[in-house]
């Protein structure tokens, strides 16, 4: 089975400051990676996903992340945050040949942009 | 266009009461997730439907949990007697078979169910 961390539970960041989120996983084959956010009083919504080719992945709202096979890791970054990025982001996997069932959480990092 | 709605948003009760927590998911998608966020474990899958059919249930914690999807348009989950450890946020999620395949899921904003 399929696992993800993300190491950082919590992280405050002033604004225009970069940003990049840590997700790491734990599976033999291949996978399919995800990063969804949810803001306060909102709920979970995709941001980006990663299924093949270009291991650099752009999102909406200047999201980026970098998947690094050799590394089992699938990073967040965005260059400079805003007030508004102040939300929870969660990094999922999901098995090569099964999207979205057998989707995998990690345990989210809280983020929050100081004005 | 109404995304998934989840009801109570909020609850608290007692040990041993038991909690009912609701999902209607979007109008025509045919596949519905029960998930359990908490601090130590993130969020867990406790178990999907697929045209109103359990198709994988081995996250349900225990016994005391049961999940039903009596039609397209709602489905419960239950827990028999609550227990203190059952605080969490239980979301629900829903997807059309086409959408699974890219990942994307369509969440509610959760119940946070609290058990003194």
């Amino acid at each position: 089975a399929q696992s993800v961390s993300q190491h950082n539970h919590h992280v405050i960041l002033s604004e225009a400051a970069s940003l990049e989120l840590g997700c790491n996983y734990s599976y033999g084959g291949t996978v399919n990676l995800f990063w969804y956010v949810q803001y306060p009083g909102q709920h979970l919504q995709l941001l980006l996903k990663y299924f093949s080719g270009d291991p650099l992945v752009k999102g909406i709202k200047g999201f980026e992340a970098e998947f690094i096979k050799s590394k089992f890791s699938f990073n967040l970054r965005k260059p400079s945050v805003q007030w508004s990025d102040t939300a929870e982001y969660f990094c999922a996997v999901s098995p090569g040949n099964n999207a979205g069932n057998m989707l995998t959480f990690g345990g989210g990092t809280r983020l929050m942009v100081k004005p | 266009d109404a995304g998934v709605i989840q009801s109570p948003r909020h609850e608290v009760t007692e040990m041993g009461q038991e909690v009912t927590l609701r999902c209607k998911p979007i109008s025509g998608h045919d596949y519905l997730f029960w998930y359990r966020q908490t601090m130590m474990r993130g969020l867990e899958l406790l178990i999907y439907f697929n045209n109103n059919v359990p198709i994988d249930d081995s996250g349900m914690p225990e016994d005391r949990f049961s999940a039903k999807m009596p039609n397209a348009s709602f489905s419960t989950l239950k827990i028999q007697p609550s227990e203190p450890r059952d605080s969490a946020v239980y979301f629900c999620a829903s997807s059309l078979i086409r959408q699974l395949y890219t990942g994307e899921l369509f969440f509610g904003e959760g119940s946070r169910l609290t058990v003194l």
